[in-house]
Order: structure tokens, then C-alpha cells, then sequence
């Protein structure tokens, strides 16, 4: 069964400080990562996404990694701000073919960011 | 501004009654998707689809039906079958023509059941 865990569940950092977020997955085969943004109360935005020959990629000061090989995650976040506060998804896709639109998407369950000034 | 509306943002309804979530969007995406978010669970998909007047259920579509007769609306009936219906409910799209186009999320609606 595909599986996608983030750690931690919760993190509260202060303002200026840097953070780091993990997601391992058990997804196979692999299709591509994305990571999303979610502010309380509305809709997820995405932020980056990741396929199997990307190892790092940044978005601003957020930057994410991939080892394909030990099927592993993080998104490192760098001099937080209060608008940093929200959940970050973690989103697999596997690489069968059918399904939605070219292969199923597993979600974490998110890790909740709280910076505090 | 190209987007996804869903309306209302907050629904109230007692047991047995049927309810429905709306959700138009206007980026002309082909696929349509809907998720349903629970505290410390990953979202689960309930519903989608990619043409018009076709779709298909997801993992957990019990108690649930849609319907797509225009592109732009998708909108989801939460039926008096559904047994746990209090849930934050997210509408999506996306182009099928990528595997690595993203979802674009509407806001949500949180409906509460009692």
C-alpha cells in the first residue's frame, strides 16, 4: 500500500530561524513529489515539485530535496516569517499508468509550521 | 482572475439531509477533482473527472455523487448515506496532458453535520 509520513506532526519555530520538514514514502513506482502550502482554512498551493532526476530544487526561501533511493524528502525552510505559519503537504505520484491523470496521488497528512514573532 | 470558486465557504445541516457543495472554475482545466481533509489525515479523494458528463469515483465515494454537464462546474452532493459527513471539503483541477501539472485548489467548504 502506497504511504506517504511527514515529520514532525507540529513545529513551532520564532521568526527569523530556519526549519527543516521530512516526508518519507513508500510510493512505487515513483512518479514525482510536490510539496504544498496549506494557510488555515483554504486551499492548498503549490510550492515545488520534484521528479525522480531532481535532487534539489528552490523556490524562494523554500528548498526541497529528494533521494530517490531511500525514498525521502525535506523542505527546508530559510529566515521564517509569521506568513510561514500554515500546514506543508507532502503529495506523491505514482508512476502507473490509468488512474487520475497519469498515475494516483498520495497525500501525508502535513506537518503544521507555527512561527511565532 | 483565473481561479476555482466553492461555495459556501461554511454549510450547516442536520442528519439526513442532503446537501450540495458547489465548485466552478474558470483556468479551463480539463480534470476535476474533489478531496475531503480531516484533522491529521492526508486528503482522500472522493470523486473526479476528466471530460465532460464522465467521472469516476475515488477511494472513498460512498455516500457521495457529483455530476459534470459543463466544463467549468463539478459540484458534489453529500447524500444522507454518507455516515461521518463533517469534513473540510476541497474542490481541485488540473491538465491532464502532464503527469507534473499541479492541482489548483479551491478554498474550501466545511461542512458540519449535526
Amino acid at each position: 500500500k502506497n504511504q506517504v509520513e511527514q515529520s514532525p506532526q507540529s513545529l513551532i519555530i520564532l521568526e527569523g530561524k530556519n526549519c527543516t520538514l521530512q516526508c518519507n514514502y513508500t510510493v512505487s513506482p515513483f512518479s514525482n513529489l510536490r510539496w504544498y502550502k496549506q494557510d488555515t482554512g483554504r486551499g492548498p498551493v503549490s510550492l515545488t515539485i520534484m521528479t525522480f532526476s531532481e535532487n534539489t530544487k528552490s523556490n524562494g526561501r523554500y528548498t526541497a530535496t529528494l533521494d530517490a533511493d531511500t525514498k525521502q524528502s525535506s523542505l527546508h525552510i530559510t529566515a521564517s516569517q509569521l506568513s510561514d505559519s500554515a500546514s506543508y503537504i507532502c503529495v506523491v505520484r505514482d508512476g502507473n499508468a490509468g488512474g487520475t491523470s497519469y498515475g494516483k496521488l498520495t497525500f501525508g497528512q502535513g506537518t503544521i509550521l507555527t512561527v511565532h514573532p | 482572475d483565473g481561479g476555482i470558486t466553492q461555495s459556501p465557504k461554511y454549510l450547516f445541516r442536520k442528519e439526513g439531509q442532503n446537501v450540495t457543495l458547489s465548485c466552478e472554475q474558470n483556468l479551463n482545466h480539463d480534470a476535476m477533482y474533489w478531496y475531503r481533509q480531516d484533522p491529521g489525515q492526508g486528503l482522500r479523494l472522493i470523486y473526479y473527472s476528466q471530460i465532460v458528463n464522465d467521472f469516476q469515483k475515488g477511494d472513498i465515494a460512498e455516500g457521495y455523487s457529483v455530476s459534470r454537464e459543463k466544463k467549468e462546474s463539478f459540484p458534489l452532493t453529500v447524500t444522507s448515506a454518507q455516515k461521518n459527513p463533517t469534513a473540510f471539503y476541497l474542490c481541485a483541477s488540473s491538465i491532464i496532458r502532464t503527469k507534473n501539472s499541479p492541482l489548483h485548489f479551491g478554498n474550501g467548504t466545511r461542512l458540519t453535520v449535526t
